[in-house]
């Protein structure tokens, strides 16, 4: 069975540009949240998102967006891009409480 | 690959030996806990969980401990080998909360 997939694996952008990462869940999974890891940090929470609602959101910028859609598939978009937005984007799906993580999109902005 | 924690603190253990690595967790009310293992430039990797009405849960070569006295958590992973070597976080959780916060992370080295 496929796990969670994220793409793209690795993208580079410049300053004041916008991005979208995509993720798609474990089939059978609802839930999907997204994570931003920074170099030497554990991940920290950004959106949850179950059946297309939002039902958390961590302390990011208005910047940072989400959404999901009907596949359960979500994409996380974030405008107007800082260098210290540069991160490892982790996406994880779940079913009831267990969480598992996608192996997460690299985001270097110069 | 991109390392990830590189000022982690770090556990130097022998190839054979056991391994323990602790968390100390924040929120009273988490009553969820999950260790993840981290591998340089991969997303985390799901080792075992544990529940707050527990104290102790034990997986293949790993098990997890939990002290809500002192609110602890601890990761024991037997006769450790080389591929053990990676980044491991805990994360806590309120029962069906919106979002796991995880620990600062430790390095486990595995020497031959």
């Amino acid at each position: 069975d496929a796990g969670v997939t994220q793409s793209p694996t690795h993208l580079i952008k410049t300053r004041g540009q916008q991005v979208t990462l995509r993720c798609s869940p474990i089939s059978g999974h609802k839930s999907v949240s997204w994570y931003q890891q920074v170099l030497g940090q554990g991940p920290q929470f950004i959106f949850q998102y179950y059946e297309k609602e939002e039902r958390g959101r961590g302390n990011f910028p208005d910047r940072f967006s989400a959404r999901q859609f009907p596949n359960y598939s979500s994409e996380l978009n974030v405008n107007a891009l800082l260098l210290g937005d540069s991160a490892l984007y982790l996406c994880a799906s779940s079913s009831g409480n267990e969480q598992y993580f996608g192996p997460g999109t690299r985001l270097t902005v110069t | 690959g991109e390392s990830v924690g590189l000022h982690l603190p770090t556990l130097s253990v022998q190839e054979g030996d056991n391994s323990i690595i602790n968390c100390a967790y924040s929120n009273s009310a988490s009553d969820y806990f999950i260790w993840y293992k981290q591998e340089s430039g991969k997303g985390p990797q799901f080792i075992i969980d544990i529940r707050s009405n527990m104290d102790k849960r034990q997986g293949q070569r790993v098990t997890v401990l939990l002290n809500k006295t002192v609110k602890h958590l601890s990761l024991q992973i037997a006769a450790t080998q080389p591929g053990d070597s990676a980044v491991y976080f805990c994360a806590e959780n309120e029962y069906y909360g919106q979002n796991f916060v995880f620990g600062p992370g430790t390095r486990l080295s595995v020497l031959p």
